[in-house]
């Protein structure tokens, strides 16, 4: 079945050690979007690649890297983790960058930052 | 700055009710509107969406509506079983570009 993968599926890392997560898809989708959830609160979109092209959104702290190596798979780097940075990370796929297009979400990866 | 409001934040119901979540937000120029399924520790699964252009869409036990005037929408889930019980995010895709803007969520548990 075509799907959008994450691994791994729980992080843990120490405050300030780089650290990467990983997200494939089999969908063949031209868009990946990485997504931040902190407990109980609704996800935030971090930045979303379109092909090669990056775009990142405004609020997005600078600590939050991204990679696209290939159209299958985006990581998401965080430099230097701090504390708050504990939260659940959401990948998704869609077709085109435009409304209407369905997003289809990973199953996430949990990071704990000790 | 589109906000997108869940209410309830938690429900809690017996099994077999009908229930209305709601879901409310501040700018009307949307493409669309997502119902997702969130179970604990899980990713996000669309359940329902529906176009700016649609007042309602339908999926066995769920039904969802669209009042893009008034800024709302409500998901109903008819007969809930305790299968149910999971997080249920409204989101909001504007006009331009497929930028979700979510809700927090209303916590869902349906008891047997």
């Amino acid at each position: 079945d075509a799907m959008v993968i994450q691994n791994p599926r729980y992080q843990v890392t120490q405050f300030g050690k780089p650290v990467t997560l990983s997200c494939s898809q089999t969908l063949n989708h031209n868009v990946m979007y990485w997504y931040q959830q902190k407990s109980s609160q609704a996800p935030k979109l971090l930045f979303h690649y379109y092909d090669k092209d990056f775009n990142n959104e405004a609020d997005t702290p600078d600590n939050f890297q991204s990679r696209r190596p290939n159209t299958s798979f985006c990581f998401l780097d965080i430099r230097s983790p701090g504390l708050g940075d504990a939260a659940m990370y959401l990948c998704a796929t869609s077709r085109l960058p435009q409304g209407g297009e369905t997003q289809y979400f990973g199953p996430g990866t949990r990071l704990l930052v000790l | 700055k589109q906000e997108v409001t869940q209410i309830p934040a938690a429900l809690s119901v017996p099994e077999g009710e009908n229930l209305v979540l709601n879901c409310s937000f501040t700018d009307s120029a949307i493409y669309n509107l997502q119902w997702f399924r969130q179970d604990p520790g899980k990713g996000l699964t669309s359940l329902l969406l529906i176009q700016s252009s649609q007042r309602e869409q339908t999926s066995g036990r769920l039904n969802a509506s669209l009042d893009k005037s008034s800024g709302r929408s409500t998901l109903y889930i008819a007969a809930s079983q305790p299968g149910d019980s999971a997080t249920y995010l409204c989101a909001v895709s504007p006009i331009y570009g497929n930028k979700l803007v979510f809700g927090a969520g209303t916590i869902l548990r349906v008891k047997s």
